[in-house]
């Protein structure tokens, strides 16, 4: 079966402090993928990035960051120099690749950042 | 950038009573997907939806639920007899190959009030 695990429920930060969301996943599966999703207070889905379990390689995108290790079944996700704007609930995601392709979301994490 | 349609943003509907909520997937994509997300909890995938037939549905998706597809360019979820627990955000997903190479593309969702 799989499972993610999104432990902090909330987390508060100040302005320009940086932030890291954890993201723990469970799957028995060799070949799948990962997301994370923004859900800003507007409710719509916002994708940030897809990673496949092939490329453990870091990703960096302004001031997003990700690190993917497999050994520890983490994607964990790094605000940097946070913003306002950045406050919503963030969702990490694993799809598995048979016949439905189902992504199975973690409860989400509720980021807000206040100036 | 293509999107995805949702429509009506918000819906309001008696107890059971019939309800459809509708679709436009992104021309191209080939899988099609409906998620429900209770409010404050986390998304839940419902249904998926391949070659005009379901290829996987979870334990939510029970007989009140149907999907159709039905001009080829609308994905509609059908509930037959709605209950106050299916008060949801409702959000219709495509993707072109299922999310190996494209991921989901997510529309800005139904708001479904059961009263």
């Amino acid at each position: 079966a799989q499972k993610v695990t999104q432990a902090q429920t909330e987390i508060s930060v100040v302005e320009k402090e940086d932030v890291t969301l954890d993201c723990v996943y469970e799957t028995r599966d060799t070949t799948y993928y990962l997301f994370w999703y923004k859900q800003p207070p507007s409710g719509e889905l916002v994708f940030l990035i897809r990673r496949n379990s092939f490329d453990e390689q870091n990703e960096i995108s302004g001031r997003y960051s990700w690190n993917f290790q497999k050994s520890t079944s983490s994607f964990n996700f790094t605000i940097t120099a946070s913003q306002v704007v950045d406050s919503a609930v963030y969702f990490c995601a694993l799809s598995r690749l048979n016949s439905g392709y189902a992504l199975n979301f973690g409860k989400g994490t509720s980021l807000l950042v206040t100036p | 950038e293509p999107e995805v349609t949702q429509t009506p943003s918000h819906q309001v509907t008696q107890m059971g009573q019939e309800v459809i909520l509708r679709c436009v997937p992104i021309s191209n994509h080939l899988y099609f997907y409906w998620y429900r997300q209770i409010l404050g909890q986390k998304v839940e995938f419902l249904v998926s939806f391949y070659n005009n037939e379901i290829s996987e549905k979870s334990e939510i998706f029970d007989d009140q639920f149907s999907v159709e597809r039905p001009d080829g360019s609308n994905f509609t979820l059908k509930i037959r007899s709605t209950k106050l627990e299916d008060s949801a955000m409702y959000f219709c997903a495509s993707s072109l190959q299922g999310p190996t190479f494209y991921g989901y593309t997510f529309g800005s969702g139904t708001r479904l009030t059961v009263v």
